[in-house]
């Protein structure tokens, strides 16, 4: 089973700021599968990333997507206040189709 | 537009069993597998597993065989995660999800069923 380790565990930035989040996979991810998923309190996930760096359907551009192997970034630039919530990184390269432990990024 | 909407809250004791729906909406149904995940209190995500839409197959992860159980009703386009003999460690947020084609990613999701498991 690959294991996501995803850092740091919060980030605390302002509106109008970048954010950098890690997903470290445990082994290598094939063909760069691995996804990423915006969750707000006590709504469902929401795809943003897919293939490592393409943006799902409306999402804006400031969601960039980076990374093969074991690293990968997802980057926020410009901070907006709809954007402080949980990211998840998730693999679908192997069953099982795990996902990180999470990142709260959270308003300073 | 695509759906997926679940059914409600649910309150069990231990030991009994729990259905949760997932009806779709917007697509053909047998295009996508449908995928389910766990979130327990304040924790992150768990894939469960998926069935296959076209075929009726499931797929489950380990951890969740034996008492969870996938199935589809197709006429109606609502796939369902049966559940039973309740522990109070099931008691979590259930998901549905749209399962992309040909790849195990989620691009859409039903809401969410809150399942408390307590005596």
């Amino acid at each position: 089973e690959i294991v996501l380790t995803q850092s740091p565990g919060t980030l605390s930035l302002s509106p109008g700021e970048g954010a950098t989040l890690s997903c470290r996979a445990s082994q290598s991810v094939s063909s760069s599968f691995l996804g990423w998923y915006q969750q707000k309190p006590g709504q469902a996930p929401r795809l943003l990333i897919y293939g490592a760096s393409s943006r799902a359907t409306g999402i804006p551009d400031r969601f960039s997507g980076s990374g093969s192997g074991t690293d990968f970034t997802l980057t926020i630039s410009r901070l907006e206040p709809e954007d402080f919530a949980v990211y998840y990184c998730q693999q679908y390269g192997s069953s099982p189709y795990t996902f990180g432990q999470g990142t709260k990024l959270e308003i300073k | 537009q695509v759906q997926l909407v679940q059914s409600g809250s649910e309150l069990k004791q231990p030991g009994a069993s729990v259905k949760v729906s997932c009806k779709a909406s917007g697509y053909s149904f047998t295009s996508n597998g449908i995928i389910w995940a766990r979130q327990a209190p304040g924790q992150g995500l768990e894939w469960m597993g998926w069935i296959n839409t076209d075929t009726g197959n499931p797929t489950y992860a380990q951890g969740f065989t034996g008492r969870f159980v996938f199935s589809l009703d197709t006429p109606v386009s609502t796939a369902y995660l049966q559940i039973s003999s309740l522990k109070a460690e099931d008691t979590a947020v259930y998901y549905c999800a749209r399962k992309v084609w040909g790849v195990y990613y989620f691009d859409y999701w039903g809401q969410g069923t809150l399942v408390t498991v307590s005596s």
